[in-house]
């Protein structure tokens, strides 16, 4: 168990509609991360935060957006959904600027999208 | 730009065993970190192992080991002994630090299949 926590695990929706992921980091990590991860393809970096405020974009859609909470979860919206977009999303979490940091991530289980 | 390699898309290995999982990076920074991360089908991400750009000496954990060659910017994962258990996808990634910024950037795997 990394400690890090994501809902819904399984969401079946359908082209146009809009769902909203949700990521609870490990006690203490500041920094929270979203990848995605199509069907047999590496992770792809989307968003970073921390302590919530964004930090990095990757390539992440204009129909995307997330944020961060002062509780430090974290929610990523996707809007406008296509065929496409059905993937692994998952959340990560750091513990960025430590001194004795690794850059180690800690993932949650992901969040599998399937849009008919 | 930072950019990780893996050139093999699957591997297969005899039970018990040693595998070697490729993996080169491109960097002009002085200072970066390498990951290894498996990922089984039931999809959740789990580390494995950690070299860091100065360390000294390659990095074990039990039956995994980097072979770090610095030189030629490759960082293979060794796994002995296979075990049925060790099929899965396996991830290199590399730490990317800038100033507003510190995330990982992942090749695009290896799917490791162990056969008796």
């Amino acid at each position: 168990d990394s400690g890090v926590t994501q809902t819904p695990k399984h969401l079946i929706t359908a082209t146009g509609q809009r769902v909203t992921l949700r990521c609870s980091p490990r006690s203490g990590d500041l920094s929270v991360y979203w990848y995605q991860q199509s069907l047999d393809q590496g992770l792809q970096f989307l968003i970073q935060y921390y302590n919530g405020e964004e930090r990095a974009k990757g390539n992440i859609l204009e129909r995307f957006s997330a944020q961060q909470f002062p509780d430090l979860h974290s929610e990523l919206n996707l809007s406008s959904l296509e065929l496409g977009d059905s993937a692994l999303y998952f959340c990560a979490s750091s513990v960025v600027g430590g001194g004795q940091s690794t850059g180690e991530l800690f993932f949650g289980e992901g969040s599998r999208l399937t849009v008919l | 730009a930072q950019k990780i390699t893996q050139t093999q898309p699957g591997m297969f290995v005899q039970e018990k065993e040693a595998v070697t999982l490729d993996c080169t990076y491109d960097t002009s920074d002085p200072s970066y970190g390498l990951f290894w991360y498996k990922q089984p089908s039931s999809g959740e991400m789990i580390f494995l192992i950690y070299q860091g750009s100065y360390d000294q000496q390659n990095a074990t954990e039990g039956r995994y080991s980097l072979n770090f060659q610095k030189a030629r910017k490759s960082a293979n994962l060794v796994i002995s002994a296979s075990q049925l258990g060790d099929s899965a996808m396996y991830f290199c990634a590399m730490r990317e630090k800038r100033y507003n910024t510190d995330k990982l950037i992942f090749g695009t795997g290896t799917r490791l299949q162990v056969f008796p």
